[in-house]
Formats: structure tokens, sequence, C-alpha cells
């Protein structure tokens, strides 16, 4: 089946630095990407659309310059968590969609720790 | 897209069959129903989708009222891996659309 890659899995950065987060897609092609974030004991909360080859499409109160979003290829959308601050911990995932049929496949997730 | 409505919490004996229901009165024609499942700190996984008819696959059984206002997700012999967030999504086919995730009902298969 369809599978979607993030790395990395686990990272802890000091206030004030940058985490980058990469998402594949392996075995197709994604126009578009999204992003996502969980807090504990929360659902998943949309945070931007990748779109390959154009400018992120950011959910309301995301701030663009704080979550950099590059979709540079058909595989690979990325995400800079800049000046990260502590309470920008949780737990970030990817998602595209390989075609209707098949769903939206979801990376496993990258649980920032900011400390 | 529509909202949905899901119990918060259920239980279900290891063996059993697991039902999982899900409102949603506001959907419309071109919406289909789609359940994913997140098992404690993984990304979700896709379950099931169907338009109006009832669906089956490897995992799981979609039933979807006549009406198409409701469903019911159905894990025929639930072991102690399907415990786990399931969510119940409704998207129209349109292609690339974002998924947005209500709270979901937490399963909890007991021994």
């Amino acid at each position: 089946g369809a599978v979607v890659s993030q790395h990395p899995s686990r990272v802890i950065c000091k206030s004030g630095t940058s985490v980058k987060i990469e998402c594949r897609s392996l075995d197709f092609q994604a126009t578009t990407m999204f992003w996502y974030r969980q807090f504990p004991k929360q659902s998943l909360m949309l945070m931007a659309t990748s779109n390959e080859g154009s400018k992120a499409t950011y959910e309301q109160g995301v701030e663009k310059d704080k979550f950099l979003i590059n979709h540079a290829s058909l595989t690979l959308s990325t995400l800079t968590v800049t000046s990260a601050h502590p309470e920008d911990s949780s737990f970030y995932i990817c998602s595209a969609l390989r075609g209707f049929e098949a769903g939206y496949t979801f990376g496993s997730g990258t649980r920032l720790t900011v400390v | 897209d529509a909202k949905t409505t899901q119990p918060p919490s259920m239980d279900c004996a290891e063996g059993r069959a697991a039902n999982l229901p899900c409102n949603h009165s506001t959907i419309s024609g071109n919406e289909y129903v789609y359940w994913y499942r997140q098992i404690h700190s993984q990304g979700p996984q896709y379950i099931i989708h169907g338009l109006k008819n009832n669906e089956t696959n490897e995992m799981a059984s979609l039933i979807i009222t006549e009406d198409r206002k409701s469903s019911t997700l159905i894990l025929p012999h639930a072991t102690l891996r399907d415990t786990a967030v399931y969510y119940c999504i409704v998207q129209s086919n349109f292609g690339n659309e974002k998924l947005t995730f209500g709270t979901g009902t937490r399963l909890t298969i007991i021994p």
C-alpha cells in the first residue's frame, strides 16, 4: 500500500532554534500534502495544505512565518518550526492522498519537544 | 464538510464484534463516509470508506443507513491491537480536500 515516511520520529530542541520535519511519499507522487498538529489527548488539527510548486495554504490562526512549509517536489514536503518555543511542543503529522479510493495516507508522526 | 457525532468512548471484549456508531445527519449527496483510526503515538490509519452501499474489507465492515444520516463501523473480532481512537469523517470526492478530524471514539478492547 501507499507509504508516507516522516522523519524524524522524535526531536528535542532548545528554545529559539529551528527544526525541520520531512514528509516523503515513497511509492507515489503527491501534489498535495497536509500538515497536522496534535496536542495530548486532543484530536488532529490541520495546520496547512502543502502544494507542490506553490505556496502553502495555512489554516486560520497558524502563523505562516513560524511554520515554514516547502513542497519542492512531488514526493517531499518539509515543515520547519522556526524560533521554537516550549508551547510548540506537540505531535506533528503529515498526510497525502494517493488516490481517492485509497484514502489519505499518514506519516508516523514527529514528537517535538522544545526545552 | 458535514460534521459528525461519535460517542467519546466505548469498551468491547476481546473476540467480540465492536460496533462504532457515527451520526452525520447533514451529509450531502456527494460526500463519502471515511473511517480512520489512530493508535497511541502513531499517525492515523485508513480503515474503510463508503458512499451509500455497505462495504467490507479485510479490516472492517461499514454499514450506512439508507438515508445516509448515520453509519456503523464493525470490527468483527476485536483484538487488543484494535484499541485506538476511531474517527468518522465525511468528505466529498473532489480530490485533495483537507480532512477535518472530530474528537473520535476511544475504543478500548478488554481482555
